[in-house]
């Protein structure tokens, strides 16, 4: 059964550091990793996809990494501001019709 | 920008009542799925829809729970019985393809209240 989990469980850094949160998944058999971002009570936007052929994706100030060999992937956020606070999920697809296992997240504050 | 809607934002109901949770998916996505979150645990995957049909499922999803697309626009997901533990957000998300290159999309969340 695959397993997600995300280290540091929170975060807090001062704003401008650049900062890289962590996903390791169990099973390397993924289709694709995909990281979300979610603010309090609200729905989850999609922030990257890679897909399982895929070393890197990036998008304006964030890129994500992903070595399936290790079971791990990587989300650095450049040059953090305080709109970034907000928990960041990373999501594993095991295959069929997205089946999707997610780790707990991570809960960023960056602090003015 | 296209985005998943979802009805109602919060409900709250009286426990064996049954409820009904609304999703209108992007127009021209062909995949769509339900998952839940229970507050302060992970989001879980329930359900995926493709081609008018269930395609996987969860252990989550028993008996008590269906899902339907009854037209072109609307998925729904429905919980006959409710119970305290399904207490949670339930969140829609569809995809313009299926593994390996489908992106998800989520709506906001209908959070549900079982009292």
């Amino acid at each position: 059964k695959q397993e997600v989990t995300q280290i540091p469980a929170a975060l807090s850094v001062p704003e401008g550091e650049n900062l890289v949160l962590n996903c390791s998944f169990t099973d390397s058999a993924i289709y694709n990793l995909q990281w979300f971002r979610q603010d309090p009570g609200k729905g989850l936007t999609s922030l990257l996809l890679i897909q399982s052929s895929q070393r890197e994706q990036t998008s304006g100030r964030l890129n994500a990494s992903l070595d399936k060999s290790s079971g791990r992937s990587t989300l650095y956020i450049a040059a953090s501001q305080p709109g970034d606070s907000a928990t960041y999920l990373c999501a594993v697809d095991i295959g069929g019709y997205q089946k999707v296992t997610f780790g707990i997240g991570t809960k960023l504050q960056v602090i003015p | 920008e296209p985005e998943v809607t979802q009805t109602p934002s919060h409900q709250v109901t009286q426990m064996g009542q049954e409820v009904i949770l609304r999703c209108v998916p992007i127009s021209n996505h062909l995949y769509f799925y339900w998952y839940r979150q229970i507050l302060g645990q992970k989001v879980e995957f329930l359900v995926s829809f493709y081609n008018n049909e269930i395609s996987e499922k969860s252990e989550i999803f028993d008996d008590q729970f269906s899902v339907e697309r009854p037209d072109g626009s609307n998925f729904t997901l429905k919980i006959r019985s409710t119970k305290l533990e399904d207490s949670a957000m339930y969140f829609c998300a569809s995809s313009r393809q299926g593994a390996d290159t489908g992106e998800l999309f989520f709506g906001e969340g209908s959070r549900l209240t079982v009292l």
